[in-house]
């Protein structure tokens, strides 16, 4: 898979259910970040995770990071209506000054009321 | 919550033509950038841009895109003569300092239409 891959590509939940979306990179990161974006709009940075960080809170947000398998996940718990978005993982790389955020294709979370 | 802004919104442009994208960043950020997505495809990175010079810049950002900070709130991306493959939502993202390690904020994106 290319950098920056989430896992599932579509998500179909209860309100008040987790959804827990995926996400692998290739190359050696300085951190990951999350987005969120509704239809149309765009993109809510969540959170970002370092990478000597493991796992990271926010709210209702869980996000974990595991360097030697180059995954992380994101938790979202008690999900609501209004978290039906698409969620994009989003790396920065080590080399050089590099800035630059890869993203992966996303997730499209729908949770149903 | 300071946001970055962009405009205009949707932009519809002949083939051939030059466009302007412009955005406001947020107003104490230092680094500056542009990313485009083309309808279904991935957010993609174009050039980043600090201390009044471009940073990084992707195999896209070529000889027809070039960015300028003409004053101290705007920052553009101009396309010298546009091509259909052109057609995307472009995003303007700011971030506060010198950290790789901070958040970009991105705007809501302006929608190109190239006819």
């Amino acid at each position: 898979s290319q950098q920056g891959e989430e896992d599932p590509q579509a998500l179909s939940i209860q309100e008040g259910e987790n959804a827990t979306m995926n996400c692998s990179y290739k190359t050696s990161i300085n951190n990951l970040q999350w987005y969120r974006q509704n239809s149309g709009r765009g993109l809510v940075h969540l959170i970002l995770i370092r990478s000597n960080e493991r796992e990271k809170h926010s709210g209702r947000l869980r996000v974990t990071l595991d360097t030697s398998k180059k995954s992380s996940s994101l938790l979202i718990t008690a999900s609501r209506a209004a978290d039906t978005a698409s969620y994009f993982c989003a790396t920065v790389s080590t080399s050089g000054s590099a800035r630059q955020l890869t993203f992966g294709s996303g997730t499209q979370l729908t949770v149903l009321p | 919550e300071p946001e970055v802004t962009q405009t205009p919104s949707h932009q519809v442009t002949q083939m051939g033509q030059e466009v302007i994208l412009r955005c406001v960043p947020i107003s104490n950020h230092l680094y500056f950038y542009w990313y485009r997505q083309i309808l279904g495809q991935k957010v993609e990175f174009l050039v980043s841009f600090y201390n009044n010079e471009i940073s990084e810049k992707s195999e896209i950002f070529d000889d027809q895109f070039s960015v300028e900070r003409p004053d101290g709130s705007n920052f553009t991306l101009k396309i010298r003569s546009t091509k259909l493959e052109d057609s995307a939502m472009y995003f303007c993202a700011s971030s506060e300092g010198r950290s790789s390690n901070q958040p970009q904020h991105f705007g809501d994106g302006t929608r190109l239409s190239i006819l």
